[in-house]
Parts: C-alpha cells; sequence; structure tokens
C-alpha cells in the first residue's frame, strides 16, 4: 500500500514567488493535515479536511495561504506570495478510521 | 505559547541501556497522547500513544507513562538499540484517537551509542 506522497520533495523560489505544495493521502483515508515545521522548532498544526471540507484552519498563519482538497482526495497548499519566514517543512498527514495519522516525507520550502 | 514541552534538546544512551524520554503538557483538555520518531528526511512515524484514561501503555521495547497529575509522560526504551537514534516528538490532541489536530514538542533528539 503506498503511502502519503508529497511533491516536490525540495522548492526554492524567490520572495513574491507562488509555490503550490501537493499531497496524495493514503487511498481511502477521510482526514487530511497539514503541518509546518519551521528550523528547530515544534511542528505546527496548519488545517484539516474530513474528505473535501475544512474542519479546522486555525492554524493557517494569514490570508497568503490557500489549501484545498477538491474531490477529497488529493490537497494543495498554494502559498501566494512567499515571504522569507514561510521557509521551513510542510508535512502533510492522513488518516483514517481506526487509524493513526501517516506523515509524507515533507517538502521542505526556501523562500530567498 | 508551548502547550507540548519537551525540556530535553538531545539525549545519549549506551546501547542496551534504557532511554527515558520525558514530556510536559499545559493544557487540561489534552486527552490523548501520542510519540512521533523521526529520521532525517522523513516524515514523523507513529511509535506509540495512550488515552487519559490509562496511566501506561506497552508495545515490545516501548513503554509509554502518563502522570495526569503531574501533567507529564514520559516514552521509555528498553533495550536501547543504534537503529532508534532519531529525534522523537510528543504529541497531545484533545480527542481519542487524534481525529483533530495534533499538538506537538519540540522534539527531542536521541543517540544510541554502539
Amino acid at each position: 500500500e503506498a503511502g502519503v506522497t508529497q511533491f516536490p520533495s525540495h522548492s526554492v523560489i524567490e520572495k513574491g514567488q507562488t509555490v503550490t505544495l501537493r499531497c496524495d493521502p493514503i487511498s481511502g483515508h477521510d482526514n487530511l493535515y497539514w503541518y509546518r515545521r519551521v528550523m528547530g522548532k515544534e511542528i505546527k498544526f496548519l488545517l484539516h479536511f474530513v474528505k473535501e471540507s475544512k474542519q479546522d484552519e486555525s492554524g493557517m498563519p494569514n490570508n497568503r495561504f490557500l489549501a484545498e482538497r477538491t474531490g477529497g482526495t488529493y490537497s494543495t497548499l498554494k502559498v501566494q506570495p512567499a515571504e522569507l519566514e514561510d521557509s521551513g517543512v510542510y508535512f502533510c498527514a492522513s488518516q483514517g478510521l481506526g487509524t493513526e495519522a501517516f506523515f509524507g516525507q515533507g517538502t521542505r520550502l526556501t523562500v530567498v | 505559547d508551548q502547550q507540548v514541552k519537551q525540556n530535553s534538546p538531545s539525549l545519549s544512551v549506551q546501547e542496551g541501556r534504557i532511554s527515558i524520554l520525558n514530556c510536559d503538557y499545559t493544557n487540561s483538555m489534552f486527552d490523548y497522547f501520542l510519540w512521533y520518531k523521526k529520521y532525517p528526511a522523513e516524515g514523523p512515524t507513529f511509535l506509540i500513544s495512550i488515552s487519559s484514561i490509562k496511566d501506561k501503555n506497552e508495545d515490545g521495547r516501548f513503554t509509554v507513562f502518563l502522570n495526569k497529575s503531574a501533567k507529564n509522560l514520559s516514552l521509555h526504551i528498553v533495550p536501547s538499540q543504534p537503529g532508534d537514534s532519531a529525534v522523537y516528538f510528543c504529541a497531545a490532541s484533545a480527542t481519542p484517537g487524534g481525529y483533530q489536530k495534533v499538538t506537538f514538542g519540540i522534539g527531542t533528539k536521541l543517540q544510541v551509542i554502539p
């Protein structure tokens, strides 16, 4: 069974540009989460989808971040325009009924 | 304001000995606690969890202890093996099973010396 897959694994963009991160959850998992880890700090919650609906987006930093999960399958997280403080590792996790959350390998975003 | 605190950034243990990783939390609403292990360039991997109705959960070499009155939990690994060398994250959720956001600590880097 395929795990949680994230694309790209690494992205370097200039301040002001746009970046879109993608997450493919484990098939059948209704719950999908986005988290972010800034260098040396804790892994922080961004938002939670149940199928295609946003269950909790209390962790989204500001309106430069937009997450979507069309059709309740894969999800994208777009940052527009990117700022220096957006640098970090973005993790996606998916969770099914009766399972723990499984994390992807992360996307390392560097804004220069 | 960190609601989950891991005050030891690193820990070194000899192979075969016990590793004890500690975690404190401040939010009384937390009902479910987890430990994740993370290797470099990989995502966190679930290790073990405990519900607030228990004070101990064991899975092979890994045991988690929960002290609700002290708002503290600990992870014991015995015997420690070199492959256990990783960053360990303590995490907590306000719902059983964690079907909502999980709050993580900053992590403790464990090094098991052969």
